[in-house]
This record gives structure tokens, C-alpha cells and sequence, in this order.
């Protein structure tokens, strides 16, 4: 199975400022037959079904602000989260799809 | 406007059976894989089950195989989570989730399993 890992697990950052969590999978979900990585960032809040923020590790889903950005490849990934709003605060997972069991990572709670 | 409306949760003793529904409308249902995603509360999301669109090729987590059984009429446009020799272990919120390029895009409102005797 494919371990996905967070850091940190949680994360206080002030409103405006940046926010940074960083996801390390066990190997690579870089897909050789479309280039893309297996990868995709979403924003769980309490009584809500998680929601897309990012997706192939650098897509931004339709929808979501701009302040939201994924980058990396292959096994070490980072979301972003600029100027941070009072409405950021969540908990943050990233989860890959490259093989079976589709892990996610243990979540990253994100507080003002 | 898709929508992913799940049924069937509830309370069950240890060792019991229950099975879960999800309808989906606003897309073609037929042309995606479905998934079963579960979060215990409190604690992370875990992927459960996948299913193919034409239903013949399935796959489990290790921690529910040979007691989940994960299905879908596509006549109906309705994805099933049959799930017997429940454990306390197994009580979450299961969601259903459809596969879009890139992404788990669609996801039901979750629906609570508790087990407990």
C-alpha cells in the first residue's frame, strides 16, 4: 500500500498570512501513461463531505480561489494556502489515486 | 445539479448486516467508477470499495474484504454497500463518491453507521 504522510498534523497561522502543508507519499504516483501525478488536495470541514481543492498535485478545481496552490511531483507534494481567511480553517487531506488501497493522508488541521 | 443522496445507516449490533444506497442524478452514472470512503469520527478519511462502471471488477480495503460487498444497478443509477459481521470498528460516516478525471468530484452527504451493542 501507498503511505501517505502530513506535516504537520496541525497548524496555526495567522489571518492573511501563508499556509503551508506539505504530503510525502511511500513512492512515486507520477503516472508514466499521462504524465500526471495521482494526486489530489481536499478541505474537510465538520458535517460536510470533503471538498476539491486541487487535483493532478497543481490543478486548481473550478471554483476555488486563487490564494489555494499545489506543487510537486512524484512523491513530495505541498498545498498552499495564501492570505489565509477565516473560512480556510479545516482539516486538509491529500490522497492518491495511483494504485489501490487509494490512501489518504491523516489530515492536517489547519486554526486561525 | 448532480446529486448523491445516500440511505441506509443506522444503528447495528456486532455482528449484524446492513446495507447502505446511494442515488446519483446529474450525471451519467453508467460511465463512473463509484467509490465508498468512510471517516470513524473524529479521525481520518479511509477509502473503502471501488466499483467498475459495468460492475464487474470491484476492489476492497484489506479491513473490509470478504465482509463489504459493493455493488450497482445502473437501471436505477444507485450504487450498494452490503456490509455484514459489522464491528464497532466500522462505525463512521460512509460516503459515496464518483470518479472524475483527476478527482473523487462527487461525494453524497455521508450517512452514519454506528455499531453498537
Amino acid at each position: 500500500d501507498i503511505v501517505m504522510t502530513q506535516s504537520p498534523d496541525s497548524l496555526a497561522v495567522s489571518l492573511g498570512e501563508r499556509a503551508t502543508i506539505n504530503c510525502k507519499s511511500s513512492q512515486s504516483v507520477l503516472s508514466s501513461s499521462n504524465n500526471h501525478n495521482s494526486l489530489t488536495w481536499y478541505q474537510k470541514k465538520p458535517g460536510q463531505p470533503p471538498k476539491v481543492l486541487i487535483y493532478w498535485a497543481s490543478v486548481r478545481e473550478s471554483g476555488v480561489p486563487d490564494r489555494f496552490s499545489g506543487s510537486g511531483s512524484g512523491t513530495d507534494f505541498t498545498l498552499t494556502i495564501n492570505s489565509l481567511q477565516a473560512e480556510d480553517v479545516a482539516v486538509y487531506y491529500c490522497q492518491q489515486y495511483y494504485s489501490p488501497p487509494y490512501t489518504f493522508g491523516q489530515g492536517t488541521k489547519l486554526e486561525i | 445539479e448532480v446529486q448523491l443522496v445516500e440511505s441506509g445507516g443506522g444503528l447495528v449490533q456486532p455482528g449484524g448486516s446492513l446495507r447502505l444506497s446511494c442515488a446519483a442524478s446529474g450525471f451519467t452514472f453508467s460511465d463512473r467508477w463509484m467509490h465508498w470512503v468512510r471517516q470513524v469520527p473524529g479521525k481520518g478519511l479511509m477509502w473503502v470499495s471501488q466499483i467498475h462502471p459495468d460492475g464487474r471488477m470491484t476492489t476492497y480495503a484489506d479491513s473490509v474484504k470478504g465482509r463489504f460487498t459493493i455493488a450497482r444497478d445502473n437501471t436505477k443509477n444507485t450504487l450498494y454497500l452490503q456490509m455484514n459481521s459489522l464491528r464497532a470498528e466500522d462505525t463512521a460516516v460512509y460516503y459515496c463518491t464518483s470518479f472524475g478525471p483527476g478527482k473523487f468530484d462527487y461525494w453524497g452527504q455521508g450517512n452514519l453507521v454506528t455499531v453498537s451493542s
